[in-house]
């Protein structure tokens, strides 16, 4: 299985301030994603985190809330942008192989608090 | 369009007893269908996954999941539930006619009394 490493683990932040969460894939990953989940919820795919480019954002989504990048295939950030409380949620870097079948693995998630 | 459905939010079992978490789906083509857990505080952990063949499919931790594509469902398995498998569970789906975007269910969260 994949190995997916993310940092910070937990944050408490201000309202209106920025968070940025890192997130670090083994080799074998070649996609990337970055979700919300609220907590006991469900996920929610914020976007594709394309190696290079922009990345792919799902409605609902804009960059200029939640910038991604990507500078080589191992290592993504996602940018929580002026933040209120609504984004109070936690975040999971994603990431599997190429191939359509191929299992996609979690990192351990970014506990997000805005007050 | 492609959904997944856990119709129960809660399942209650006895430590000992067999469990089963119901998933049901809806795709355009074939289904590609995955488990994951997730304990408090932590990342999704993947169990298991359906994407051909044998339709009974093992897992880790011991459990396993039943693809029935005539009632297009996917339930997941134990024969004796242990308290330690108190967690939540996510079904979600693929659909193989293309796109590499994973639905997820709402999840269901297992209780298992000692």
């Amino acid at each position: 299985s994949a190995v997916i490493s993310q940092k910070p683990s937990r944050d408490i932040c201000q309202r209106g301030t920025s968070l940025t969460i890192q997130c670090q894939v083994d080799s074998q990953v070649t996609m990337m994603f970055w979700y919300r989940q609220q907590p006991g919820q469900s996920l929610t795919l914020i976007a594709t985190a394309n190696q290079g480019s922009e990345a792919t954002y799902e409605s609902g989504f804009v960059i200029d809330k939640f910038p991604i990048s990507r500078p080589n295939l191992t290592f993504s950030t996602l940018t929580v942008s002026n933040m209120s409380p609504e984004d109070s949620s936690i975040y999971l870097c994603s990431g599997k192989r190429e191939g359509f079948t191929d299992t996609q693995y979690f990192g351990p998630g970014t506990r997000l608090t805005v007050l | 369009a492609q959904s997944v459905a856990q119709p129960e939010d809660q399942v209650n079992v006895a430590e000992g007893n067999p469990l089963t978490v119901k998933c049901t789906y809806s795709v355009s083509g074939n289904p590609y269908l995955f488990w994951y857990v997730q304990y408090p505080n932590r990342g999704l952990q993947f169990l298991l996954k359906y994407i051909t063949g044998d339709n009974l499919v093992k897992g880790s931790y011991g459990f396993e999941a039943e693809f029935n594509k005539s009632q297009t469902s996917f339930h997941l398995k134990k024969p004796s539930a242990l308290v330690s498998d108190s967690a939540l569970y996510f079904c979600a789906v693929r659909d193989g006619t293309g796109g590499f975007n994973t639905i997820f269910g709402a999840g269901t969260r297992l209780f298992v009394k000692a």
